[in-house]
């Protein structure tokens, strides 16, 4: 069955320190996107892929970067960890316009 | 930018009882999605909304887009234990990004 998944499911990281979270899936869904969400903030998107080579910023981009090298992968990089980027991220694809976003089971970041 | 807002932000309900969720966009929007997230779980897809005034059921949930297409509601009848986690409503307006609402977290009293 096609899944998407996101790895590792926690990771601690330290300040400063480049971390990169990973998104996998295989719907083959040219649209990916990354979420972080936090209490009282509800899911605020922070880069998305329409497909390969292409990535725009969402609203909370400021210190992360995507790539898209491939249709299955958006590796979602935090240049440099704040603490204020403390978060769940999730990672979501999406067949078109007009389809629900499939999200994955999330990465609970911790930057100490 | 958009904005999506969504009201209350948590509903305490007595298991059997009914409530209704609000979502409402500063922005017209070209659709609406709700999404339902169990607790320590991710979001998962519900229902998509296009026209304007379109009604849309799901079992025990009832799925309304506003005839100005800036606002949704969702209502729940004879809620259940099952019915615990969050409900989120996503706008899409002419950009094609999603924008979230903060969610309504509810929790069933037995």
């Amino acid at each position: 069955d096609a899944e998407i998944t996101q790895s590792p499911r926690h990771k601690i990281t330290e300040t400063g320190r480049q971390v990169t979270l990973a998104c996998h899936q295989t719907w083959n869904h040219n649209n990916m996107f990354w979420y972080r969400q936090d209490l009282g903030h509800g899911l605020r998107l922070i880069h998305y892929s329409y497909g390969v080579q292409d990535t725009n910023k969402g609203e909370v981009s400021d210190g992360y970067s995507v790539s898209r090298s491939n249709t299955e992968d958006l590796p979602l990089t935090l240049e440099s960890a704040a603490s204020s980027q403390t978060s769940v991220y999730f990672c979501a694809s999406s067949e078109g316009q007009g389809h629900g976003y499939t999200f994955g089971s999330g990465t609970r970041l911790t930057v100490v | 930018g958009q904005q999506v807002m969504q009201i209350p932000q948590y509903q305490h309900v007595q298991e059997g009882e009914d409530f209704t969720t609000y979502c409402n966009s500063s922005t017209t929007l070209s659709n609406i999605q709700w999404y339902k997230q169990r607790p320590g779980g991710h979001p998962v897809f519900l229902i998509q909304l296009v026209k304007s005034g379109e009604v849309k059921k799901q079992k025990r949930l009832t799925f309304q887009f506003g005839e100005a297409k800036k606002n949704s509601s969702l209502h729940i009848t004879a809620t259940q234990t099952t019915d615990v986690g969050t409900y989120f409503c996503a706008g899409r307006s002419n950009d094609y990004k999603l924008s979230f609402g903060a969610g309504t977290t509810v929790t069933v009293r037995a």
